[in-house]
């Protein structure tokens, strides 16, 4: 089972910062937050992850609370291309079984 | 990036026959490569984990005997469904993987069985 919680769909203007929450409650020390968005019928896309400190790269930021137990993937400045299916993934890692398990996902549409 | 080459990108195919997808990783040595299937409107279902030169360990209710996974080396993977019928209709993907990084998804392929 997927063990982060996201919201089903979110809304965000263009231009304006989109900031997507997970809740990771269950994490376990050595545990990595990932993020990844898929675009309609395309295969999903990486976009950061980090396990303590915050994060960013060109496509996003990451901010992970100081327990651990939930995060938050902002996009600076959304455009309707970012309009996508975004998930937040915690990688179990058991002996070589690093597996990705996906929950449901956020919807984020990006309104012109 | 890492390049990953999933091919075909999409097949149609007659119920009963079988659909071979092959899954490379272009730019590094992938000892693990994960097979997903995503049906319409829903997440990514992980079907089966290999790592190469072993067998591969599929998840609860996905049938090894149907969906053959082969990892005969670092950088190809294949997933063939055999018999294929309409409700094996559905977008298959494969994930290389090696160690703690990003993971690098192939394009996926819409399999559509008629």
């Amino acid at each position: 089972d997927a063990k982060t919680t996201q919201p089903t769909s979110m809304d965000c203007a263009e231009g304006r910062a989109a900031n997507l929450p997970c809740n990771h409650s269950t994490i376990s020390g050595n545990e990595y937050v990932y993020w990844y968005r898929q675009i309609h019928s395309q295969g999903p896309q990486y976009i950061i992850h980090g396990l303590k400190n915050n994060e960013t790269n060109e496509m996003a930021s990451l901010i992970i609370t100081e327990d651990r137990k939930s995060s938050t993937l902002i996009l600076p400045h959304a455009t309707l291309r970012d309009t996508a299916v975004y998930y937040c993934i915690v990688r179990e890692v058991t002996n070589r079984d690093d597996k990705i398990i996906f929950g449901k996902g956020t919807r984020l549409h990006i309104l012109p | 990036g890492a390049v990953v080459s999933q091919h075909p990108s999409w097949v149609i195919c007659k119920s009963g026959t079988s659909v071979k997808i092959e899954c490379r990783s272009l730019d590094f040595q992938a000892t693990t490569m994960f097979w997903y299937r995503q049906f319409p409107k829903q997440s990514l279902m992980l079907m089966a984990t290999s790592n190469e030169g072993s067998k591969a360990t599929y998840e609860q209710g996905v049938e090894k005997d149907k969906f053959l996974i082969n990892h005969a080396s670092l950088t190809l993977s294949t997933l063939t469904v055999t018999s294929a019928h309409p409700e094996d209709s559905s977008f298959y993907i494969c994930i290389p993987w090696k160690g703690r990084r990003e993971a690098f998804f192939g394009q996926g392929t819409r399999l559509t069985v008629v």
